[in-house]
Parts: structure tokens; sequence; C-alpha cells
């Protein structure tokens, strides 16, 4: 039962690096989710993807780009990353109409 | 545009005592409703969900939530705590007939203590 599976699971950069965070999903849901968490924060939707070719921004999606590869696969890319950024980062998925998002295990980054 | 409000950040209980998590929420639309809880270093696992129908809904580990439309509330509960339900415990919002893009509100840490 692998769910939603995050890779990295840890990563630390240095101001400027860039990155991409890699999601993948086997459970055949049309919609993935990235979101990011800070203490105190909650969590906050940066991108979301209704289907294959397709993203919306969320609350907060300055600094990053989405790329929905295929129905399984949705990756968030950091083209220049800024201390600011240091979090934990929660790819999600649904299927339409079910109301039950999946969450993978989280990766955690650090810029320094 | 949806929000949320868990009004307590930390709650500190003793084991075996009931706890009640408090989550107010703001929205124009028709809305599901959610909790959601997370252990340390881990994802987030549904807990219980309100989508139409009893507004007392019953979930998994011995929790339940009652839906107040009227105070916009859906608060958290459980008669009887165990060390191992020590988490953090997220409400959430969505709107009805809409995509299921989540809010959520800033967590409360239950802490349970022997």
């Amino acid at each position: 039962n692998a769910g939603v599976t995050q890779t990295p699971k840890f990563q630390v950069l240095k101001t400027g690096q860039s990155m991409t965070l890699q999601c993948a999903q086997d459970m055949n849901h049309n919609s993935m989710y990235w979101y990011r968490q800070d203490p105190g924060m909650g969590l906050r939707l940066i991108y979301y993807s209704a289907s294959e070719g397709t993203t919306d921004k969320g609350e907060v999606p300055n600094g990053y780009n989405v790329s929905r590869l295929n129905k399984r696969e949705f990756s968030l890319r950091l083209e220049s990353a800024a201390p600011s950024q240091t979090s934990v980062y929660f790819c999600a998925s649904t299927e339409v109409g079910r109301n039950t998002i999946y969450f993978g295990e989280g990766s955690w980054l650090t810029v320094v | 545009a949806q929000s949320v409000t868990q009004l307590d950040s930390q709650v500190p209980v003793f084991e075996e005592a009931p706890v009640e998590l408090r989550c107010n929420y703001s929205s124009s639309v028709s809305v599901y409703l959610f909790w959601y809880v997370q252990y340390p270093n881990q994802g987030l696992q549904l807990l219980l969900k309100y989508l139409s129908g009893s507004t007392l809904v019953k979930g998994i580990n011995g929790f339940e939530a009652e839906f107040n439309k009227s105070q916009t509330s859906f608060h958290l509960r459980k008669p009887s705590v165990h060390i191992s339900d020590t988490a953090e415990y997220f409400c959430a919002v969505s709107p009805q007939g809409g995509s299921e893009k989540l809010v959520f509100g800033k967590g409360t840490k239950l802490t349970v203590n022997p």
C-alpha cells in the first residue's frame, strides 16, 4: 500500500540553489496538491492540479513552480531557494467527489 | 472564501480524562468539515469528516465531532484519552460542490500526560 510517495524526505539547500520535490500516487486519483507546513501556521496550499495537464495556484505559490507530468506524478520545483522556504512539504491526492485527501509522509527542506 | 480558527494552540490533559478540541469556521457557502491527526514526523491522517446528514460524526480511535451550523463550529471530542493520542490535530473545511481544496486551521497540539 504505497499511497502517496514523496522524495526526498530530507534536503538541505543553499540559498539560490534549485531543486525539485517529487510526488507520485498509485491510487489513480485525478486531483493532486502541494502544501507547506510551518510551525503555528497549519498547512497552506501552494499549488493544486485537478487533472493531468492542469495546475492552479493556491494560497502561497510565489517562488514555486509545478508540473503535472502524468496522472500519477506531480512535482514541485524551487527555482532559487530562499530561507523563507524552509518548511515541511506535503503532497496529497484525492478522487473528485470522494472528499478524502490522502497525504504523503512529508519532505523536510532546510534552506541555509 | 473559507477560513478555520482553532481556538487552542496547545491542550494538555491527563490520561483517561475527556478532551474537547475546538474549531470554528467561516464560509459564505455550505461546507464539508474534516479533522486530521498528525503524529510526530508523519503525514496527516483523516480522523473523521462531516459531509451531510447527522450532525454527530464518529471517527477512528474513539473520536467524535459535532457539526453546529448556527455556531459555525465543529468541535472534536473524546471521552477518555490515551497517551497514544498525543499528536497535532487539524480542523479543515472545503466548499460543497467545489474543488476538494482544503483550508486548514493552524492546529492544536494535544499532549496526554500520565
